[in-house]
């Protein structure tokens, strides 16, 4: 099985900060890699799919990068609604499995 | 607009069984893969199965292969979840999603998933 690993768990930043989240795949997933918001009680929410494709109607601060074994996602501009847990996902082959999630807070 | 509502959820003994369902609305349903994921109460997501768009094809994570089984019915515009031999640590939220890159690339494809339905609680208790 392939193996996510994101860091950090937990980042805190201000509203304007850029932050970045990165995610390591245990080995080589070309592009195929997800990334998803989710807050409190709700729903994931795709936002970038095959590793930098932006999903229609997400923020264009929102950003991904990489490919093989090592992605990125950046928000460029923090925005107070962006306090969410962040997740990425492989689905380069079967099972499919997430990372373990960034916790992204306002400071 | 699309709408995924997942019902069947609630408390069920260790060993128990337990059918969950997932109506769509708002999309040709047959077109697409659809799928299951997970979540343990305060815990990160798992992805625990998906089915092609026409039934066909279904996989599982290694945790619930041999006790879960997914299925739809492309008539009804329903998925499901049967899920048998619980224990208690398949207590979680389940949610159903679309898998978007079926609906992108093509059928026999299997990748993001969106949207997602609100999810049900399914709690695994004596």
């Amino acid at each position: 099985d392939i193996q996510m690993t994101q860091s950090p768990s937990s980042v805190s930043a201000s509203v304007g900060d850029r932050v970045t989240i990165t995610c390591r795949a245990s080995q080589g997933i070309s592009r195929w890699l997800a990334w998803y918001q989710q807050k409190p009680g709700k729903a994931p929410k795709l936002l970038i799919y095959d590793a930098f494709s932006l999903q229609s109607g997400v923020p264009s601060r929102f950003s991904g990068s990489g490919s093989g074994t090592d992605f990125t996602l950046t928000i460029s501009s923090l925005q107070p609604e962006d306090c969410a847990v962040y997740y990425c996902q492989h689905y380069a082959s079967f099972p499919i499995t997430f990372g373990g999630g960034t916790k992204v807070e306002i400071k | 607009e699309v709408q995924l509502l997942e019902s069947g959820g609630g408390l069920v003994q260790p060993g128990g069984s337990l059918r969950l369902s997932c109506a769509a609305s708002g999309f040709i349903f047959s077109n697409y893969a659809m799928t299951w994921v997970r979540q343990a109460p305060g815990k990160g997501l798992e992805w625990v199965s998906v089915i092609s768009d026409s039934g066909g094809n279904t996989y599982y994570a290694d945790s619930v292969k041999g006790r879960f089984t997914i299925s739809r019915d492309n008539s009804k515009n329903t998925l499901y979840l049967q899920m048998n031999s619980l224990r208690a640590e398949d207590t979680a939220v389940y949610y159903c999603a679309e898998d978007g890159r079926s609906k992108v690339v093509g059928s026999g494809n299997y990748g993001w998933f969106e949207p997602w339905g609100q999810g049900t609680l399914v709690t695994v208790s004596s």
